[in-house]
Order: structure tokens, then C-alpha cells, then sequence
């Protein structure tokens, strides 16, 4: 069946570097991905998405990498600030346009002063 | 301002009772989504509505019932025959083609 996982259950970095935040998918039909921020006891909030007919996509600090061959995602965090410490979630849209996700269980990113 | 509101946010209830999370988004969008989120898990879909008067079941749709009459508002009943029901409530929105959009979530507790 579909399912999305993330590599890592946990990551600190010092505040100010880079951070890599992996995922692998499993669905190769897959078309569509999300990535969301979910802060403590609040809904989740997109960050940036992609589709499969791109490898990269820029946003304001963010860069979400595809590598449709070994089913792979990764959202890249520059210069890492407090107010990224969160939980980071991949989706995978699945095929058709029922705007359905399916949810990998998250990285919690800790940013070290 | 135009965004999703869930209500309530803390709700407790007893095992054998029903209840029903609100959920209620001005954005004027037509698919709307309940899912539940466990701790350290990811989102699980409950039920999902494109339009009004229809909804469909999502994976974990046991012991839940939605309904859809209008386009704002789609309220989630967690029966009692949800034999787990202690979780994170997480409601959703989107237009067609677009970003899913999120509510701040309503955490219920079974006493």
C-alpha cells in the first residue's frame, strides 16, 4: 500500500546552519508533494509543494528536492532559526484530484541556540 | 480575515457519549477533510467532502460520521463506537487545484 516515511525521527541543529529534512515515498504513480510545519498544539502550515515533472523547487529560505527514481524528498532549511523548531511532515498527494494526503509521521527539528 | 475555525478546542467526554468537533472555513472552498492525529504519528484521513451533499469515507472513517450541508461546514460526530477516540482533530480545506489549508485542531479527551 501507500505509505510515506521520514528518515529521522529527530533533528538538532545549531541555529544558523543548514538543515535536511528527508522523506522516501512509496508510491512511484505519485504526482503531487506537500510539506507542512505543524508547531506545538497548532494545524499544520504549508511550506512549499512540488510536482513530479520538477527535481527542485525554491521558496523563502526553503528548497524541496525530488528524486523520482529512488522515490525520495528533502526539504532544505538555510540559515535555521529558533522559529523553524517544529515538526516537519511530507504528504504525498496520490493520483486523481481528490486533494486526499497521506501523512509521514513527521521530523521534530530542534534549532540549538 | 478569511481562514478555517475548529470548535472547540479542548473537549472531554465521557466513554459511551457522542460528540461533535465544529468546523466552519470562510475561504469559499468546496472540498473540505477531517483527520486525526495521534502523538508522534502523522495525520490519518477520517472523511473528506468535495461538494456539498457528499462525502466519502478516508482510511480511518470507523466509529465517525460528517455531514455536508452547506459549503462552510462540515461538523465531525465521534460516536461511541470509536473505541479509541483520544486524539488531535485536525480539519482541512482546499479549492480546487489548490493548497490544503488547515484549522488549529481540537483535541479530544476520553475520561
Amino acid at each position: 500500500g501507500e505509505s510515506v516515511g521520514l528518515h529521522l525521527p529527530t533533528l538538532s541543529v545549531q541555529e544558523g546552519d543548514n538543515s535536511i529534512i528527508n522523506c522516501a515515498y512509496s508510491n512511484s504513480a505519485s504526482d503531487y508533494f506537500i510539506w507542512y510545519k505543524q508547531e506545538s498544539g497548532k494545524g499544520p502550515q504549508f511550506i512549499i509543494d512540488i510536482r513530479s515533472n520538477m527535481d527542485k523547487r525554491q521558496g523563502q529560505r526553503v528548497t524541496v528536492l525530488l528524486n523520482k527514481t529512488v522515490k525520495h524528498l528533502s526539504l532544505q532549511i538555510a540559515a535555521t532559526q529558533p522559529g523553524d523548531s517544529a515538526v516537519y511532515f511530507c504528504a504525498e498527494g496520490g493520483s486523481g484530484n481528490t486533494g486526499k494526503l497521506i501523512f509521514g509521521q513527521g521530523t521534530t527539528l530542534q534549532v540549538k541556540p | 480575515d478569511g481562514g478555517i475555525t475548529q470548535s472547540p478546542k479542548y473537549l472531554f467526554r465521557k466513554e459511551g457519549q457522542n460528540v461533535t468537533l465544529s468546523c466552519e472555513q470562510n475561504l469559499n472552498h468546496d472540498a473540505m477533510y477531517w483527520y486525526r492525529q495521534d502523538p508522534g504519528q502523522g495525520l490519518r484521513l477520517i472523511y473528506y467532502s468535495q461538494i456539498v451533499n457528499d462525502f466519502q469515507k478516508g482510511d480511518i472513517a470507523e466509529g465517525y460520521s460528517v455531514s455536508r450541508e452547506k459549503k462552510e461546514s462540515f461538523p465531525l460526530t465521534v460516536t461511541s463506537a470509536q473505541k479509541n477516540p483520544t486524539a488531535f482533530y485536525l480539519c482541512a480545506s482546499r479549492s480546487y487545484g489548490g493548497e490544503l489549508f488547515f484549522g488549529e485542531g481540537s483535541r479530544l479527551t476520553v475520561l
